[in-house]
């Protein structure tokens, strides 16, 4: 079946650091995988997504994602985290039917000053 | 990018009450809306996928009769929750998908007194 998992619950980055999540996912053909942020009472936004092609994708408000089949995994990076980029950070998976989303349990991302 | 709508935003009923929430896609055609609940610190629980035309489709577990899921057209679709009881109070969210990609809604908080 497929999942998607988020191994670290909550993650606290000093701002000005660098940003790593990390997602690893269990699939049986080639993905289509998404990271999505959710800030406090708010709905999803997409950061960005990855169906084929390059496997370094750019996404918006400067995060990007490496998509690694070896490693089965979809990791976010931001080279320089700000304050506002402070929330919950989902990773997901189209399931094999592409009719909806696998949902990691997400990380929650603090950023201290 | 693709806009999602949701109204209301929040939601405060007596236990025994329906409550209504729309769901529009606001700059593109959505066959399939998707509505979800998510409990304080949790991930998103898919409950249904509506297909505009057709009968909603529930997940295992959400009562349909409960739950009543209209999609009536290619930008709305509606989620009624009937005879509302306080454990029903919880964060209710839904997306609509164009293409492989979800977009979703601002969500709407629902309590039940």
């Amino acid at each position: 079946a497929q999942s998607v998992t988020q191994p670290d619950i909550h993650i606290t980055v000093s701002e000005g650091a660098s940003l790593e999540l990390r997602c690893n996912y269990s699939y049986g053909a080639t993905p289509y995988l998404f990271w999505y942020v959710q800030s406090p009472g708010q709905g999803l936004q997409l950061l960005l997504k990855y169906f084929s092609g390059d496997t370094l994708v750019q996404g918006i408000k400067g995060f990007e994602a490496e998509f690694k089949r070896s490693q089965s995994s979809f990791n976010l990076r931001k080279p320089s985290v700000h304050w506002s980029d402070a929330a919950e950070y989902f990773c997901a998976v189209i399931n094999q039917a592409g009719t909806a989303l696998i949902f990691g349990k997400g990380t929650t991302l603090s950023v201290s000053s | 990018g693709a806009v999602v709508s949701q109204h209301p935003s929040r939601v405060i009923c007596k236990s025994g009450t329906s409550v209504k929430i729309e769901c529009r896609s606001l700059d593109f055609q959505a066959t399939t809306m998707f509505w979800y609940r998510q409990f304080p610190k949790q991930s998103l629980m898919l409950m249904a996928t509506s297909n505009e035309g057709s009968k909603a489709t529930y997940e295992q577990g959400v009562e349909k009769d409960k739950f009543l899921i209209n999609h009536a057209s290619l930008t709305l679709s509606t989620l009624t929750v009937t005879s509302a009881h306080p454990e029903d109070s919880s964060f209710y969210i839904c997306s609509a998908r164009e293409e492989k990609t979800q977009y979703f809604g601002p969500g709407t908080r629902l309590l039940v007194l």
